[in-house]
């Protein structure tokens, strides 16, 4: 079964740790995505990656991290730098960052406290 | 800057009826992409439908269909024969044909009475 896993579903940190979000597909996908999604508000884009070794900031990337060594992952850290890491978080993948169609994992939920 | 208004915060249809989701854009680029998903309480999100903004048809994929009126700067979706499943948020996006910028609007929560 292809698809996109985000492990685990529900993720709890203390105030000042950081946390690493894995994200893998085993869909052959070039392109990969994380966005950030808040309560009542649409998806922002953290970073994306367009190949292997290659990432982009997108328009909130302040606080996190990223790194593409494997075509398959892309992990995603919440630093302690980042003021409000408490959200739902959505990995997503597509052929090449030109297709229109991009495929999205479940999501990890992050509460900080 | 690329942006996305979708005015409706929730809506209600009744099951077998057709609803429609508004959403209006604003782009400076010539060519892009609107795009509509659907989130379910389970939070994954499902790609519904796609608009290139050179195509001159609207958009069908069974049931859902994009109502595309480019002067007018609108990509409302539209939903006939209303299903209970169909019960769900709703985020209206676009996407410059560069692909390296996505965005999305704030979603229509979408409610079905049986």
């Amino acid at each position: 079964d292809g698809g996109i896993t985000q492990s685990p579903k529900y993720l709890f940190r203390k105030e000042g740790q950081n946390v690493t979000l894995s994200c893998e597909q085993n869909l052959n996908h070039d392109a990969m995505y994380w966005y950030r999604q808040d309560p009542g508000q649409g998806l922002r884009l953290i970073y994306y990656s367009q190949i292997v070794n290659d990432f982009q900031k997108g328009d909130i990337a302040e606080g996190y991290s990223v790194s593409r060594e494997k075509k398959e992952s892309f992990p995603l850290t919440v630093t302690s730098a980042q003021k409000n890491p408490t959200a739902f978080y959505l990995c997503a993948s597509s052929i090449e960052v030109l297709s229109y169609e991009q495929y999205f994992g479940p999501g990890t939920r992050l509460t900080v406290t | 800057a690329q942006k996305i208004t979708q005015t409706q915060p929730g809506m209600f249809v009744q099951e077998k009826e057709a609803v429609t989701l508004d959403c209006t854009y604003d782009t400076s680029d010539q060519s892009y992409g609107l795009f509509w998903y659907k989130q379910p309480s389970s939070g994954e999100m499902i790609f519904l439908i796609y608009q290139g903004s050179y195509d001159e048809q609207n958009a069908t994929e069974g049931r859902y269909s994009l109502n595309f009126q480019k002067a007018r700067k609108s990509a409302n979706l539209v939903i006939s024969a209303s299903q209970l499943g169909d019960s769900a948020m709703y985020f209206c996006a676009i996407r410059d044909n560069y692909g390296q910028n996505f965005v999305f609007g704030p979603g229509t929560r979408l409610s079905v009475l049986p």
